[in-house]
């Protein structure tokens, strides 16, 4: 989930176990939302990207899960390797009729371990 | 792919210079924008701009201005650093055309120390 504070969630997990992320997001007017990956010194890398009238979306390896009723996100990722830890935020972005020009509001992240 | 470039991967300055974070995108997206990323902070959003020239300002723009002169170009510019924009700066770049929300793609990101 998310956090305040300077102590991020972490999660660890063994290689080829299935992960789960979850990030609670802020606003119901939301209707976009990204699922983001940092690895060490390198910005933020796409993932994956689901639109409010979805409620699932799949990748590869990865699926993304919407709940609109408890403004809820989570991130599985099938099979978890090594080259997977990181540091996992979700962003969310109010279109606002098209207006908001794709500005985000991220989430404070989450850092994956992956043990061989 | 898409590429978002910074020309700093590191950059020291002092007290009172005046910095230029530059950022060049290749997929002639229209919004570019820049944010800073402190521990415990997160992505805070400084300055977007929706089209050459233009700009708006985000949730954090005090001590800061961009310039949008080309559209794959977005600079930040520090007026007068101080001590506590010592940070990690990242650009995104993202399109406009096709469908109405489409994610932003970022660069590597700029670590600045300002002394």
């Amino acid at each position: 989930g998310e956090s305040v504070g300077l102590h991020l969630p972490t999660l660890s997990v063994q290689e080829g176990d299935n992960s789960i992320i979850n990030c609670a997001y802020s606003n119901s007017a939301s209707d976009y939302f990204i699922w983001y990956k940092q690895e060490s010194g390198k910005g933020p890398q796409f993932i994956i990207d689901i639109r409010s009238n979805m409620d699932k979306r799949q990748g590869q390896r990865v699926t993304v899960l919407l709940n609109k009723t408890v403004k809820h996100l989570s991130l599985q990722i099938a099979a978890t390797q090594p080259g997977d830890s990181a540091v996992y935020f979700c962003a969310e972005n109010m279109d606002a009729g098209g207006t908001s020009y794709g500005k985000l509001t991220f989430g404070q992240g989450t850092i994956l371990t992956v043990h061989p | 792919d898409v590429k978002v470039t910074q020309s700093s991967r590191y950059l020291v300055k002092r007290t009172g210079e005046k910095v230029f974070l530059e950022c060049v995108q290749d997929m002639d997206h229209e919004n570019m924008f820049w944010y800073r990323q402190d521990p415990g902070l997160g992505l805070r959003l400084i300055y977007f701009s929706y089209d050459v020239k233009m700009k708006e300002k985000g949730d954090i723009p005090e001590g800061y201005s961009v310039s949008r002169e080309k559209k794959e170009r977005f600079s930040l510019i520090l007026e007068s650093a101080s001590t506590n924009q010592t940070s990690m700066y990242l650009c995104a770049s993202k399109s406009d055309r096709g469908l109405s929300n489409q994610p932003q793609h970022f660069g590597d990101g700029t670590r600045l120390s300002i002394l």
